[in-house]
């Protein structure tokens, strides 16, 4: 089945770090890529919505200036959380869908740990 | 987006089938209602979706009331590795978001 790929899988930094997170389609082109934060023993909330080739479309109340999201292949969506404090500690996952068929199933990676201390 | 109601907890006993409803009264004519599960530290996993019909695949059937307004999943057989917090979220085609709620946490005794 279709395999989305997520690097680092735990990152732990000091505050004032900006910290880069690789989401991968490994089998598949991706033509949008979802970002979400989940903190312990809540649901996830989705961040934004990622088109190849196009801006971000960041959900309310997310700083579009502190997590930056780049988008620039098929296979390929970055997250950078600027200058990361400890309130920005969560786990992030992205998921991505294969064509602009956008009932297909969203395929998830495995998550990032960021903890900020 | 429409939103689900879930119980927040439910437990079987392995082996036996497990039914995890989900209402969605406000459901619109176009949304999909999917379900995933995510097992801890882990990415969610798709299960399974649907529109109007009922639908079956290998870990999973999906029965839909005839007025869309609810839907329930079914694991015929479960095992210890069903244990997980399970999804049902109304998706929109134009999008392809999906909401995430809090979901229904499956504890599964041996």
């Amino acid at each position: 089945g279709a395999v989305v790929s997520q690097h680092p899988s735990r990152v732990i930094c000091k505050s004032g770090t900006s910290v880069k997170i690789e989401c991968r389609s490994l089998d598949f082109q991706a033509t949008t890529m979802f970002w979400y934060r989940q903190f312990p023993k809540q649901s996830l909330m989705l961040m934004a919505t990622s088109n190849e080739g196009s801006k971000a479309t960041y959900e309310q109340g997310v700083e579009k200036d502190k997590f930056l999201i780049n988008h620039a292949s098929l296979t390929l969506s970055t997250l950078t959380v600027t200058s990361a404090h400890p309130e920005d500690s969560s786990f992030y996952i992205c998921s991505a869908i294969g064509t602009d068929n956008t009932i297909q199933p969203q395929h998830f990676g495995d998550g990032t740990r960021l903890s900020i201390l | 987006d429409a939103k689900t109601t879930q119980p927040n907890s439910m437990e079987s006993n392995e082996e036996e089938p497990v039914h995890l409803p989900c209402n969605h009264s406000t459901i619109s004519g176009t949304d999909y209602i999917h379900w995933y599960r995510q097992l801890p530290s882990q990415g969610p996993e798709y299960v399974i979706h649907g529109l109007t019909s009922n639908v079956n695949n290998r870990m999973a059937s999906l029965a839909i009331a005839e007025d869309r307004k609810s839907s329930t999943l079914i694991l015929h057989r479960a095992t210890l590795r069903d244990a997980a917090v399970y999804y049902c979220i109304l998706g929109s085609g134009n999008t392809g978001k999906l909401i995430f709620g809090q979901g229904t946490t499956l504890q599964v005794k041996p």
